[in-house]
């Protein structure tokens, strides 16, 4: 049973617009969040996380909102650029043990 | 900072051969390293976590006999996938971090077994 969802598998998005990935989770004792972000053949690339006591955090481009009454994340880009075109993996978990990860989001983004 | 590198990046055996695959933290002490595998167009399944100086916790429907994982020093953790069978050619991937229960994991790039 897939604890951590992620129901786009692809989005395209043209270049200096708002990327919106969407995550969703079953398991209400998850109480960390990440963002990956993966290339083909490599391992993934940690973007950005967030804990459980937080509905937001931002790293420059990146933002990442959390809504535990929806069980729901999502990662804004703004302003995208052709370099985030990748697969984003979302990751939830208690602490940064045994993290479970969505599918995958393939972004695509449009010069 | 934060680097974990795996070695070898791509590897291709005989079935019923024996393949070890090294996971490193460059950089920092990696009290825990976790070994994922992924199918293409899958999400990553973790396999195992381990612990420097203990036995790894492998999950539910692997096989520790199978897949051998020995986290030796704080730097350094082995998979061995033993007497390989075609149904294992996979991307695995490993990742680390240090002791703090927030800290993230670092992810190596992974490696490509086939088994012919």
């Amino acid at each position: 049973d897939q604890q951590v969802k992620q129901n786009s598998p692809s989005l395209s998005v043209q270049e200096g617009r708002i990327s919106i990935l969407n995550c969703d989770y079953t398991n209400s004792m998850f109480d960390y969040f990440l963002w990956y972000k993966k290339y083909p053949a490599e391992g993934p690339t940690f973007l950005i996380s967030i804990s459980s006591i937080k509905d937001k955090n931002e790293d420059g481009r990146f933002t990442v909102f959390l809504n535990k009454s929806a069980k729901h994340l999502s990662l804004h880009i703004v302003p995208s650029q052709p370099g985030d075109s990748a697969v984003y993996f979302c990751a939830a978990g208690t602490g940064a043990n045994n993290l479970f990860f969505g599918t995958g989001t393939r972004l695509t983004v449009i010069p | 900072g934060a680097v974990v590198s795996q070695h070898p990046s791509r590897v291709i055996c005989k079935s019923g051969t024996s393949v070890k695959i090294e996971c490193r933290s460059l950089d920092f002490q990696a009290t825990t390293m976790f070994w994922y595998r992924q199918f293409p167009k899958q999400s990553l399944m973790l396999m195992a976590t381990s612990n420097e100086g203990s036995k790894a916790t492998y999950e539910q429907g692997v096989e520790k006999d199978k897949f051998l994982i020995n986290h030796a020093s704080l730097t350094l953790s082995t998979l061995t996938v033993t007497s390989a069978h075609p149904e294992d050619s996979s991307f695995y991937i490993c990742s680390a971090k240090t002791g703090k229960s927030t800290d993230t994991q670092y992810f190596g790039p992974g490696t490509r077994l086939t088994v012919l």
